[in-house]
């Protein structure tokens, strides 16, 4: 079972900031938590992970709360291009392997 | 997608015949994986590789089977299909480094059984 809760889906305008939510409040202290996305059917691809400590890339930026029981991602300026299904992964550290949820659909307006 | 191929892209077959999809790598990675995808359940492991002939179940393993013999192929077998099994199939790529389990996705595989 997936070990992260997203809300199904979210909307924003175009050129703001778009928040996407997660929670992984069972996250053990050295689990990471990845954001991937996909677009229409094509197959998922990754954004950013992190461990504690927020992360910024080309794509996105990623903010752990200190207790590391959510998270959020945030595109800082959304295009019509980022609408996509946004998953919240944390990698289970017993087998190592990606546990996809539901994701949030994510729709970005003129 | 940057050294990942999956064939073939689309298959028609019928209930009980035999289907194989192959991903093949350039990236010399280590771990590979299958997943599949249907409406409302997001994406689902079914087998993943962590090298050659070393091979470990997912979470909706049952129906199929995989092998690793090379590095750069990963092979998923239906033995006998089923309609159930109507997706849309995914492989993922990983170097496996450990706290940085970055997946490199296929364009996928879309099955259709009849």
């Amino acid at each position: 079972d997936a070990k992260t809760t997203q809300p199904p889906s979210m909307d924003c305008a175009e050129g703001r900031a778009a928040n996407l939510p997660c929670n992984h409040s069972t996250i053990s202290g050295n689990e990471y938590v990845y954001w991937y996305r996909q677009i229409h059917s094509q197959g998922p691809q990754y954004i950013i992970h992190g461990l504690k400590n927020n992360e910024t890339n080309e794509m996105a930026s990623l903010i752990i709360t200190e207790d590391r029981k959510s998270s959020t991602l945030i595109l800082p300026h959304a295009t019509l291009r980022d609408t996509a299904v946004y998953y919240c992964i944390v990698r289970d550290i017993n087998t190592d392997k990606l546990i996809f949820g539901t994701g949030t659909r994510l729709q970005v307006f003129p | 997608d940057a050294g990942i191929t999956q064939s073939p892209r689309h298959k028609v077959t019928e209930t009980g015949t035999p289907v194989t999809l192959r991903c093949h790598q350039t990236e010399n990675h280590r771990y590979m994986y299958w997943y599949r995808q249907d409406p409302g359940h997001g994406l689902r492991l079914i087998h993943y590789s962590y090298g050659v002939k070393d091979t470990d179940k997912g979470e909706v393993s049952d129906g199929y089977s995989v092998s690793r013999s090379k590095t750069e192929d990963f092979l998923l077998t239906l033995e006998s299909a089923t309609s159930s099994q109507t997706s849309v199939y995914f492989c993922a790529i990983s170097a496996g480094d450990p706290g940085a389990n970055v997946l490199t996705f296929g364009a996928g595989s879309r099955l259709t059984v009849l």
